[in-house]
Parts: structure tokens; C-alpha cells; sequence
């Protein structure tokens, strides 16, 4: 059964850092990943989606990574900004491309 | 492209009361999932559907939940006789089925947050 796990928990970071959230799961027999954020009380914004034959993926200051064989994903925050405090969700596809979650990186960037 | 779409956005409702929820998924897309997520928590797998049918349910959709897609467009979340444990944000995301690396890729709506008091 595919397991998905986020570390650290959360994370506090003074404004201007640069930061990593991994991303780990058991079964390396994925087909994509994807990064979420999540805003407090609201729905999801997809970030990134790293398809299965890919290694990274970047979009302006984020850049994700993904190693199938050791079954990991780091997504890196260039230069964070307090907009960027928010939950950052990993989920991967899995069977019948359902998603399987993990449980999220609370982040807080102080100003 | 309009995005999936979820009606209502909140739903506030007594234990034992039923409630039915609303997705529009964006129209060329033939999968629709649905998730649930509680507080702290990631979201978790309820559903899916493949055009009009119902392709896999979780363990965790007991019977007083059912879902429908009926004409494979927008589908339909019933919980009967809620309780408590039913407070959770539901989530709605559709996608492509098909060839293709990408075509699978969700897109999520805004959510119904219920609340049952």
C-alpha cells in the first residue's frame, strides 16, 4: 500500500531563505507527483506536476524534484516570502491515477 | 475552460440531517474524484468516476454516503443521517482519461466545507 510522508511537519522561516520540504513515498511505482499549496480553511492550488519520466519540474521560485528509485520529492522555495506561508501538500498518482496524500508542511516565512 | 466547480461552498447541518453536494467538472474532462480532508490532515480518496460509471469507492465510504455522475457531467454527494465525524472539507477534481502522461493530471475545485452541529 503507498504511503506518503512529509517532513518536517512544519517549518519557520525569517523572510528570504531559501527552503526545502520533502516528499517521500513507499511504492516506486508512481506515474506522477504533484505539489499543492493550501491556504488555511480553502480549497487547493496545484503547483507543480512532475510526470513519472521527468526529474524536475520549475515554475518562477519554485523548483521540484523527483527520484523514483529512492522514492523522493523535495520542493524548493527560492528567496520565500511571507505570501508564501501556506500548506504544502505532496500527493502522487497511484492505481486508477487516484491521488494519495500526505499529510502536509505548515510553513510560515516571517517578515 | 471555466474549473470544476462545487455548490455550496459551506454547509452547516444538525446530526441525523441529510445533505447533498454538487460538482461541475470542467467540461471536456470524463474522470471526477471526490476527497475528503479533515483538520491537519491531507485529503483522503472517497470516490471516482469514469464517465458515468462508478469505477472504485474507499473503504472509508460507509453506506450512509452514495455518489452519482448521471449522464457522466456533473456529480452529486449524498451523506444520510450525518453525524458529527462528517465535519470535513469535500473535495471534487476532475481529469482526462487517456493517452498521455499528463492526461491524468486533477483539477481540484474550491471545496464544501460541512459542518454538522
Amino acid at each position: 500500500k503507498q504511503e506518503v510522508t512529509q517532513i518536517p511537519a512544519a517549518l519557520s522561516v525569517p523572510e528570504g531563505e531559501n527552503l526545502v520540504l520533502n516528499c517521500s513515498f513507499t511504492d516506486s511505482a508512481i506515474y506522477n507527483l504533484q505539489w499543492f499549496r493550501q491556504d488555511p480553511g480553502k480549497g487547493l492550488t496545484s503547483l507543480l506536476l512532475i510526470q513519472s519520466s521527468q526529474r524536475e519540474q520549475t515554475s518562477g521560485r519554485l523548483n521540484a524534484s523527483l527520484d523514483k528509485s529512492s522514492g523522493r520529492s523535495t520542493l524548493y522555495i527560492a528567496a520565500s516570502q511571507p505570501g508564501d506561508s501556506a500548506t504544502y501538500l505532496c500527493a502522487v498518482y497511484g492505481n486508477n491515477r487516484k491521488l494519495i496524500w500526505g499529510l502536509g508542511t505548515s510553513l510560515a516565512v516571517n517578515p | 475552460d471555466t474549473g470544476v466547480s462545487q455548490d455550496p461552498r459551506h454547509k452547516i447541518t444538525k446530526r441525523g440531517q441529510n445533505v447533498t453536494f454538487r460538482c461541475d467538472p470542467i467540461s471536456e474532462h470524463n474522470r471526477l474524484y471526490w476527497y475528503r480532508q479533515t483538520l491537519g490532515q491531507g485529503p483522503e480518496f472517497l470516490t471516482y468516476f469514469q464517465n458515468e460509471a462508478q469505477l472504485e469507492k474507499s473503504r472509508l465510504l460507509s453506506d450512509r454516503f452514495s455518489a452519482e455522475r448521471p449522464k457522466g457531467s456533473f456529480s452529486t454527494l449524498e451523506i444520510q443521517r450525518t453525524e458529527q465525524g462528517d465535519s470535513a472539507m469535500y473535495l471534487c477534481a476532475s481529469s482526462r482519461g487517456g493517452p498521455g502522461a499528463r492526461s491524468y493530471e486533477q483539477y481540484f475545485g474550491p471545496g464544501t466545507r460541512l459542518t454538522v452541529t
